[in-house]
């Protein structure tokens, strides 16, 4: 057990909802990270928080967004969804901003279905 | 874009035998190169990293092999057992410069291990 927590941890939905994924970080951990897995393309990273500010943005799509709360937990929303939406979401973090070589902790993941 | 090009995508080995996953960057600004394990149904977790200084880390059974020169860098599993069934990623992170040590993920090898 990684320590990262995500809640659901299953969601079916239908095309143009929005939802919202949620993830606790590590005890500690300042950063929390968002990664897409898809069978197609793979792990992507997608968004970087850290101590409750935006600190980096990869492959994230202007209809999913994210933020870090004062208690370090981070949601991502998801809207207008279509179908190639469908994956599993991660949640990672680390101790600090990322500046230096750090682990970084792996939740179990949410799985999103889009009907 | 960034990219880690991961071969090969699937490898069966028989119990004992010696596993070799490889992967390839481009991006020369990349200085950290950790491989993840994950089980089906669970996030990926840290195995073992190597930075560019050294050419080879050993932990256990698992071994990186680091080839600057080539941009190349791979994952030795000696006496591979059947526990070691899973998918294999292999990543590469960027330097303290870019503010964030965001993961650039390979696509994934999935590993079984037949007795």
């Amino acid at each position: 057990d990684s320590g990262v927590t995500q809640t659901p941890k299953h969601l079916i939905t239908a095309t143009g909802q929005r939802v919202t994924l949620r993830c606790s970080p590590r005890s500690g951990d300042l950063s929390v990270y968002w990664y897409q897995q898809s069978l197609d393309q793979g792990l992507q990273f997608l968004i970087q928080y850290y101590n409750g500010e935006e600190r980096a943005k990869g492959n994230i799509l202007e209809r999913f967004s994210a933020q870090q709360f004062p208690d370090l937990h981070s949601e991502l929303n998801l809207s207008s969804l279509e179908l190639g939406d469908s994956a599993l979401y991660f949640c990672a973090s680390s101790v600090g901003a990322g500046g230096i070589i750090e682990t970084q902790y792996f939740g179990p993941g949410t799985r999103l279905l889009v009907l | 874009q960034q990219q880690v090009k991961q071969s090969p995508q699937s490898l069966i080995v028989q119990k004992g035998g010696i596993s070799i996953i490889n992967c390839a960057y481009e991006n020369t600004a990349f200085d950290y190169f950790p491989w993840y394990q994950q089980f089906p149904g669970k996030g990926p977790a840290l195995l073992i990293a190597i930075r560019p200084d050294v050419s080879e880390k050993k932990e256990g059974r698992f071994t990186i092999s680091f080839n600057k020169s080539a941009k190349q860098f791979s994952l030795h599993i000696m006496d591979s057992q059947p526990g070691d069934s899973a998918t294999y990623f292999c990543a590469a992170s960027g330097s303290p410069g870019a503010g964030s040590y965001q993961l650039t993920f390979g696509k994934g090898t999935k590993l079984s291990v037949i007795p």
